[in-house]
């Protein structure tokens, strides 16, 4: 079956511009996370979706920062008046449980932001 | 605070030949560890999940092991191939009763498989 996909691959923007990263779950999953990876960096977490639990928001790293998901599918990060320091590779990954379960998480292949 | 520490940052090696990699962690209460595969521009995918009870878990040439007394892990590549090229990261993840569902990340380690 399809994996977790994610849109676009690739985003260059403006500084100062918002930007709208997609990610589109693996059918069923009811997590979803969303991670930053930094060049030379581990993962960053950034926010997560249980079912229709509120998101826990505790990485977001500002006010820039907002996800949602809607229907308990497709999930967008917005940020907003982005800024150098933003760019990265934003992953997402979904689950049929959250993580500390045995459950396996599934990563798209992540969008590309480059802040100019 | 958790912390997932990995060693070494970064490995050459022949093709053919054997590897380990290292990873050390203070998470705690511990659910379980998995070590991930990551290749250049793309998502990590999963090689092993071990929970507390479990020493030691295979995937084809990977194979991991788990001291949970130390809170040290290890990944072993038996003959190498030029494909096992890539960041390899290991994640741990805390017990929910511990209240968090927010897994700690290694930051990887860069393997590079010569011909």
């Amino acid at each position: 079956g399809a994996g977790v996909s994610q849109s676009p691959s690739n985003k260059v923007t403006e500084k100062g511009k918002d930007v709208e990263l997609r990610c589109d779950p693996i059918s069923g999953h009811t997590a979803l996370y969303w991670y930053r990876q930094s060049l030379g960096q581990g993962l960053e977490f950034l926010i997560y979706f249980q079912g229709n639990s509120a998101p826990d928001k505790s990485g977001l790293p500002s006010d820039r920062f907002s996800a949602e998901r809607t229907g308990g599918s497709v999930s967008t990060l917005t940020i907003q008046r982005t800024q150098q320091e933003d760019s990265a590779v934003y992953l997402c990954a979904s689950s049929w449980g959250l993580a500390g379960t045995s459950y396996e998480q599934y990563f798209g292949p992540g969008t590309r932001l480059t802040v100019t | 605070k958790n912390q997932v520490e990995q060693s070494p940052q970064s490995l050459i090696i022949l093709e053919g030949k054997n590897c380990t990699l290292q990873c050390n962690y203070t998470v705690s209460p511990f659910s379980n560890l998995r070590w991930y595969k990551q290749d250049t521009g793309r998502g990590p995918v999963s090689l092993t999940i071990m929970t507390f009870s479990e020493n030691t878990k295979s995937n084809g040439r990977y194979t991991a092991t788990l001291d949970a007394d130390t809170k040290q892990s290890s990944l072993h590549i038996t003959a190498s191939q030029l494909s096992d090229s890539a960041s390899y990261i290991c994640v741990v993840s805390a017990d929910p009763s511990g209240g968090s569902y927010i897994p700690t990340f290694g930051r990887g380690t860069s393997l590079i498989v010569h011909p």
